[in-house]
């Protein structure tokens, strides 16, 4: 079946560190992939997606690359911000033109000035 | 603001009860989704429904039901309420064509006691 599996949280890192989370997915076919986030009290964002492999999505400062050969797409970002404090959830979406998305458990982000 | 909304944000109810949470898409999408996020099982996909019809199934319980409506909001239909579907639950809209983001509104907190 599908799957997505994300590093264990929390992260706790301090400002300007470089943030890498995790995230490797187990699907059929051609799956596009999403990060959104989740801002206390908020609902989910998308933060950025990519629909097929070796894109790299990108906003804010945040990167991932769909990585077919290791079924990956990791959160990266080169200096974190007290703002970037939030849940952030991989998720993709196993087939073309549908919008079910399998959501991976989510890594809550802290950071501290 | 992702044009996604629901209401109540908030509700508190007794075990067996039943309740209903209404959900308005953004304009223009016509398909509906909801989510429930519960600290234990994270974020699963329920149902979706594109353009008055269902049109995936996810975890729902039977307990649970959902229609779309000619105006295209949707409403969620909890009923015998038990504490363990105390949850965040969330709908979210696409234009349900190729692989789109899927937009989230900001949840309805689900208590039950």
């Amino acid at each position: 079946g599908n799957s997505v599996t994300q590093m264990e949280g929390p992260v706790t890192l301090s400002e300007e560190a470089f943030l890498t989370i995790n995230c490797t997915y187990t699907a059929t076919g051609y799956p596009s992939l999403f990060w959104y986030v989740q801002y206390p009290g908020e609902g989910l964002q998308l933060l950025l997606k990519a629909t097929k492999a070796d894109d790299k999505g990108s906003n804010k400062g945040f990167e991932a690359t769909y990585r077919k050969e290791t079924t990956s797409f990791h959160l990266e970002k080169g200096s974190v911000q007290v703002s970037d404090s939030a849940v952030y959830f991989c998720a993709l979406s196993p087939i073309q033109g549908a919008q079910k998305l399998v959501f991976g458990q989510g890594t809550r982000l802290t950071i501290n000035p | 603001d992702s044009g996604v909304t629901q209401t109540p944000k908030h509700l508190i109810t007794a075990t067996g009860q039943r309740v209903t949470l209404r959900c308005s898409p953004r304009s223009g999408d016509l398909s509906v989704y909801w989510y429930q996020q519960s600290l234990d099982q994270g974020l699963q996909f329920l149902i979706q429904y594109y353009n008055g019809e269902e049109r995936a199934k996810g975890n729902i319980l039977e307990r649970f039901s959902a229609q779309q409506f000619p105006d295209l909001h949707s409403e969620l239909n909890l009923s015998s309420l038990e504490l363990g579907d105390s949850a965040l639950y969330f709908c979210a809209s696409s234009v349900a064509r190729g692989n789109t983001e899927a937009f989230f509104g900001q949840g309805t907190r689900l208590t039950v006691v």
